[in-house]
């Protein structure tokens, strides 16, 4: 099992980012896979959850409505679409694999993006 | 969606135990059984420990067990080693209003002494 995250970088407030998750090892689908970001010094925090079939998604109250994740399960990849970003969003965002029904156990992670909010 | 509240240190010697409370809510650890723990080396992944309140992932030794009681889980580390020194995660599963979420806690910074 490998997770890839990618498309992290320097974005200006206010503006957007796509993330993207690849995924290899298993099949994408059958898993519902977490969106999670680390504020360096700081504790982490989940943004955002995807069933496996895309038809479910649910957020954080801190991102609900700036973020939206997505899948293309035939790519094997998994997103994440940032707008209206601010300082606060600058974070290390993690992809990571649920074990268990979308519950938030998971045991897979990728080695994250950094993703910097600034002038 | 307030996150669970963790101490933000505990210690112990080696070959002694620790444990790390994670207290949370009627709408998520008080009300489901889907607490995990991760272990949390600054640079790197998180890794699971437990899931599901009280069941190790494969190849997370023994010494790791969890609990919970109401709205508080516990995380066990028994035979301290060096190796246990990290930052410590819970996490529950959660519904508010319908809406389903994770939750994380603050972090606990474990130190071998």
């Amino acid at each position: 099992v490998q997770l890839v995250e990618s498309g992290g970088g320097l974005v200006q407030p206010g503006g957007c980012l796509r993330l993207s998750c690849v995924a290899s090892g298993f099949t994408l689908s059958d898993y519902w896979m977490h969106w999670a970001r680390q504020v360096p010094g700081k504790g982490l925090v989940w943004v955002s959850r995807i069933r496996g079939d895309g038809r479910e998604t649910n957020y954080a109250d801190s991102v609900k409505g700036r973020f939206t994740t997505s899948r293309d399960n035939a790519r094997n990849t998994l997103y994440l679409e940032m707008c209206s970003l601010t300082a606060e969003d600058t974070a290390v965002y993690y992809c990571g694999r649920d074990e268990v029904l979308g519950s938030g156990s998971l045991q897979h992670w990728g080695q994250g993006t950094l993703v910097t909010v600034s002038s | 969606q307030s996150a669970l509240t963790q101490p933000p240190s505990a210690s112990g010697s080696p070959g002694q135990s620790v444990t790390i409370s994670c207290t949370g809510t009627s709408s998520d650890i008080g009300k489901y059984t889907y607490v995990s723990w991760y272990q949390y080396h600054p640079g790197k992944a998180p890794k699971l420990m437990i899931y599901e309140v009280t069941k190790r992932p494969s190849g997370v030794p023994d010494r790791f067990s969890g609990s919970m009681f109401g709205n508080t889980a516990s995380l066990t580390v028994s035979g301290l080693q060096a190796d246990d020194e990290a930052d410590y995660y819970c996490s529950s599963y959660g519904v508010i209003n319908n809406n389903p979420y994770v939750v994380f806690g603050g972090g606990t910074k474990v130190t071998v002494l």
